[in-house]
């Protein structure tokens, strides 16, 4: 039983296009957030939702907009696709306790877009 | 800016020896610090961590060493197996009241059987 999952798991697309990716966690968590992990392997964090709040945007251009629909759900949407877009997109969650972060991110098993 | 830097980006180390991760911070606000372990094709998953209130923690073969003086910690893995062969990330986060933390580059661990 999958904790979080994301769809699609590969995406390959031409630049201009615009797309999304989904993301689900059946963990109960409160907050949850959008990862970019370049082809180095270095993992940026990108936006922070809690129950459907932002609550984290860090400089992302203006092409990528997260929707949260409900607290069990962020959604990623790309618009207008670059060449640098193309990494694996971790989506992940993670709840606090008494308020204070406990360090512990669920992650999603990734979707690797390669933008041509 | 590197917010937390780490070394090294790569270690090959023989079946039974111990790997050292080692990790830097400067933002004294950090006040936890987990470790994630990724396989190839799998999302992080945290494998440790550690609030700067103690020097040392050990879960099975897994050590965490934390100097808060020198703002450093390392991640030792004792008897390393093969199946420990994957990226190591270390992280660090404050009280913002999320989650938002700051990784390290990732150190790709290789153990040799």
């Amino acid at each position: 039983d999958t904790a979080v999952s994301q769809t699609p798991k590969y995406l390959v697309t031409q630049m201009g296009n615009d797309k999304s990716i989904k993301c689900e966690q059946n963990l109960g968590h409160d907050t949850m957030y959008w990862y970019k992990q370049d082809s180095k392997k270095f993992l940026k964090i990108m936006f922070s939702y809690n129950n459907k709040e932002l609550i984290i945007n860090e400089t992302v251009p203006n092409r990528f907009s997260p929707k949260s629909p409900d607290k069990a759900h962020l959604n990623l949407h790309i618009n207008s696709l670059e060449l640098g877009d193309s990494a694996v997109y971790f989506c992940a969650s993670s709840q606090e306790v008494a308020s204070r972060p406990t360090g512990e991110l669920f992650f999603g098993e990734g979707s690797r877009l390669t933008v041509l | 800016q590197q917010q937390v830097k780490q070394s090294p980006q790569s270690l090959i180390v023989q079946k039974g020896g111990i790997s050292i991760i080692n990790c830097a911070y400067e933002n004294t606000a950090f006040d936890y610090f987990p470790w994630y372990q990724q396989f190839p094709g799998k999302g992080p998953a945290l494998l440790i961590a550690i609030r700067p209130d103690v020097s040392e923690k050990k879960e099975g073969r897994f050590t965490i060493s934390f100097n808060k003086s020198a703002k450093q910690f390392s991640l030792h893995i004792m008897d390393s197996q093969p199946g420990d062969s994957a990226t190591y990330f270390c992280a660090a986060g404050d009280q913002t009241g999320a989650n938002n933390l700051f990784f390290g580059t990732g150190t790709r661990l290789t153990v040799i059987p």
